[in-house]
């Protein structure tokens, strides 16, 4: 069982948004703003597409959106283009030098 | 450009140990923290540990400490990962990854570890 929980699935039409949740607890969440926000395909290594919440790193396109509100993250993704279907993982800050991971959400572009 | 090639890995068996490497390149690797994550098969991301720019503090997840170490050489540009006593439930591909950002990873290919008799 992961520290952070994310729905295991989410999907959505290309054009539509589509926004994928990461709870945790007032110990990381709710305690920190380093919530950040991972893809990844088949066979492939993660890719950073959000962190402290809502920054983006250079390269990643502003159809990829970050928040947070109590103990929850989201991760929207608008404007759903057919290779956004991968893999979402979030990941928290978790205190005294620990950091936890979500389950992981598999995005369908149907 | 910024590249993290880890080796060492392999098989091993029940109760062995193996020591995996991570060669950075690309920028000033003595000024970032570094982690270890994880993925086991077919599973998800599992953060495993994490090593300030000097090497002098670490964090671990509960399911390794005591049996993992992380460590780095400035001078060589490398990170690695002690594992000790291991078991079928650390078979994963291991993660090199350096914190470019807070809490934002930048990540290596991954090596893979099968433990197995």
């Amino acid at each position: 069982q992961s520290a952070l929980t994310q729905p295991p699935s989410a999907s959505g039409s290309p054009g539509q948004s589509v926004t994928i949740s990461c709870t945790g607890t007032s110990s990381d969440v709710g305690a920190y703003k380093y919530v950040s926000w991972y893809q990844q395909h088949p066979g492939k290594a993660p890719k950073l597409m959000i962190y402290e919440v809502s920054k983006r790193p250079s390269g990643v396109p502003d159809r990829f959106s970050g928040s947070k509100s109590g103990n929850t993250a989201s991760l929207t993704v608008s404007g759903l283009q057919t290779e956004d279907e991968a893999d979402y993982y979030c990941s928290s800050y978790a205190g005294s030098n620990n950091f936890e991971f979500g389950g992981g959400t598999k995005l369908t572009v149907l | 450009e910024v590249q993290l090639v880890e080796s060492g890995g392999g098989l091993v068996q029940p109760g062995g140990s193996l020591r995996l490497s991570c060669a950075a390149s690309g920028f000033t690797f003595s000024g970032y923290w570094m982690h270890w994550v994880r993925q086991g098969p077919g599973k998800g991301l599992v953060w495993v540990s994490r090593t300030n720019s000097g090497g002098t503090t670490a964090g671990y997840a509960d399911s390794v400490k005591g049996r993992f170490t992380i460590s780095r050489d400035n001078a060589k540009n490398t990170l690695y990962l002690q594992m000790n006593s291991l078991t079928a439930e650390d078979t994963a591909v291991y993660y090199c990854a350096r914190e470019y950002n807070p809490g934002g990873l930048d990540w290596g290919q991954g090596t893979l570890v099968t433990v197995s008799s």
